[in-house]
């Protein structure tokens, strides 16, 4: 069955620091999403990305953030200068079409670690 | 998006059926009601998604009245795997055009040996 990949697992960073988390969509799904949970919270949308550029955004996602498609697989998350506060799992997610009664695929998750 | 309320919590034991009811009073005529399982520190999984009256699949039942301002997930004879938090999730598509899902807290149901 296919299925929603993420690396790293798990990223530790200083504060201050860059972080690219990479997520491989299932080849066939043209809607992307990253979310995020910080631990013990609810699951948050950052953005949503479809025909190479984004469609929503959340008010989390600032200018920090930023996404990417770079090549015909791959979609990234980056956060330009980490802080403390984005320590959370983020998840990545995709699907085929976007509507209410369309599964979204999860991927396993990226913890991510800001000391 | 409409809102929904489900329960904090439950308990159940291995072999029992759960039962998780979630209310949605304002969902609206383009809404599918759709359940997620989370396991800790993993992605959240589809379950089932249902429009009106009963769907079940292989992992689950769901039950909606006729009025759709509430359902029912139903897991049968749970075992300790079902562990996971549970999310109720209603809406349809967003300003954009795009869906993007809003979860709240869910229902952590913890299965007992």
């Amino acid at each position: 069955e296919p299925e929603v990949t993420q690396t790293p697992s798990h990223q530790v960073t200083q504060m201050g620091q860059e972080v690219i988390l990479r997520c491989v969509p299932i080849s066939n799904h043209l809607y992307f999403y990253w979310y995020r949970q910080i631990l013990g919270q609810k699951v948050e949308f950052l953005v949503s990305f479809y025909n190479n550029e984004i469609s929503e955004k959340s008010e989390i996602f600032d200018d920090q953030f930023s996404v990417e498609r770079p090549d015909g697989s791959n979609f990234t998350l980056k956060i330009r200068s980490t802080k403390l506060e984005d320590s959370a799992m983020y998840f990545c997610a995709s699907t085929e079409r976007a509507s209410s009664y369309n599964e979204q695929f999860f991927g396993p998750g990226t913890r991510l670690t800001v000391l | 998006l409409a809102k929904t309320t489900q329960p904090i919590s439950m308990d159940s034991y291995e072999g029992q059926e759960v039962n998780i009811t979630c209310s949605h009073n304002n969902i609206a005529t383009n809404d599918y009601i759709t359940w997620y399982q989370q396991f800790p520190s993993q992605g959240p999984r589809f379950i089932i998604q249902g429009y009106k009256t009963k769907v079940t699949n292989e992992v689950a039942s769901l039950f909606i009245p006729a009025d759709r301002k509430s359902s029912t997930l139903s897991l049968p004879r749970v075992s300790l795997s079902d562990t996971a938090v549970y999310y109720c999730l209603v809406g349809g598509t967003s300003r954009s055009n795009d869906y993007k899902l809003s979860f709240g807290a869910g229902t952590t149901v913890t299965v007992r040996a």
